[in-house]
C-alpha cells in the first residue's frame, strides 16, 4: 500500500507570493490533516479535511486555506507568504471516522521564504 | 498550543541502554500516542495508549499513563543507533473542538 505522498518535497518562494502543497493520502483514508513544524513552535496544527469538508481548524490567519477532492487528495494554499511561513509542511492522513486511529504521515514539504 | 511538553528534550546514550522520555499534558484526553521523526522525514506513529490504559507495550518499547498526573512515559530497552531520531507525544483531547496536539519533542542521539 502506497504511503502518504506530498508534492514537492522543496520549495522557494519570496515574501508576497502564493503556494499551493499538495497531499495524496493513502488508499482509502478520507481524513487529511495539516501541520506545520518549525524549529521555534514545534508542531502546530493547521487543519484537517474530512470527506471534502473542514472538520476542525488551528489557530492560523485566513492567508492559510485548504480544501479536499472528491478522491481524498488535499491541497494547502497560502497567500501573501512571509518569511515566518517558512517551514516544514507535513500532511497526516487516516481513515477519520472514529477515535484513536493512528496518523500516517508524509515526509512534508520544506517550503522556504526569501 | 502545544499541549505537550516533552521531557528531557535531548537525550544522549550508548547503545544498549535504555532511554526514557516524559509527556506532560493540561486536559483530559481520549488517549496518547507517540510518534518518532527522522532528520528531514515525516512522522511515524509507534503506540497508542487510551485513557483507560495504564501501560502498553510494543516490541521493545514500553508506554505509561497516569491520568491523574496528566503524564505518559516512553520507555525504548536496549536501544540501537537506528533508534536517533526525535520523539513526540501527542494528545487526542476530549474537547471537541481541538485535534490531536503534539508536544515540543525529545531528541534522542544513540552512540554507537
Amino acid at each position: 500500500k502506497a504511503g502518504v505522498t506530498q508534492t514537492p518535497r522543496y520549495l522557494i518562494k519570496t515574501r508576497g507570493q502564493q503556494v499551493t502543497l499538495s497531499c495524496s493520502p493513502i488508499s482509502g483514508h478520507r481524513s487529511v490533516s495539516w501541520y506545520q513544524q518549525t524549529p521555534g513552535q514545534g508542531l502546530q496544527f493547521l487543519f484537517e479535511y474530512f470527506s471534502e469538508t473542514q472538520r476542525n481548524k488551528g489557530n492560523f490567519p485566513g492567508r492559510f486555506s485548504g480544501r479536499q477532492f472528491s478522491n481524498s487528495r488535499s491541497e494547502m494554499n497560502v497567500s501573501t507568504l512571509e518569511l515566518g511561513d517558512s517551514a516544514l509542511y507535513l500532511c497526516a492522513s487516516s481513515h477519520g471516522d472514529r477515535e484513536g486511529q493512528p496518523q500516517h504521515f508524509g515526509d512534508g514539504t520544506r517550503l522556504s521564504i526569501l | 498550543s502545544q499541549q505537550g511538553e516533552e521531557d528531557p528534550q535531548a537525550l544522549s546514550i550508548q547503545e544498549g541502554e535504555n532511554a526514557t522520555m516524559n509527556c506532560s499534558y493540561k486536559t483530559s484526553i481520549n488517549n496518547l500516542q507517540w510518534y518518532r521523526q527522522n532528520s528531514g522525514r515525516g512522522l511515524v506513529h509507534l503506540i497508542l495508549i487510551r485513557s483507560n490504559e495504564r501501560e502498553k507495550h510494543s516490541g521493545r518499547l514500553r508506554v505509561t499513563l497516569d491520568t491523574s498526573k496528566k503524564s505518559s512515559s516512553l520507555l525504548i530497552t536496549a536501544s540501537r543507533a537506528a533508534d536517533t531520531a526525535s520523539y513526540f507525544c501527542a494528545t487526542d483531547p476530549k474537547s471537541s473542538g481541538d485535534k490531536l496536539t503534539f508536544g515540543t519533542g525529545t531528541r534522542l542521539a544513540v552512540r554507537p
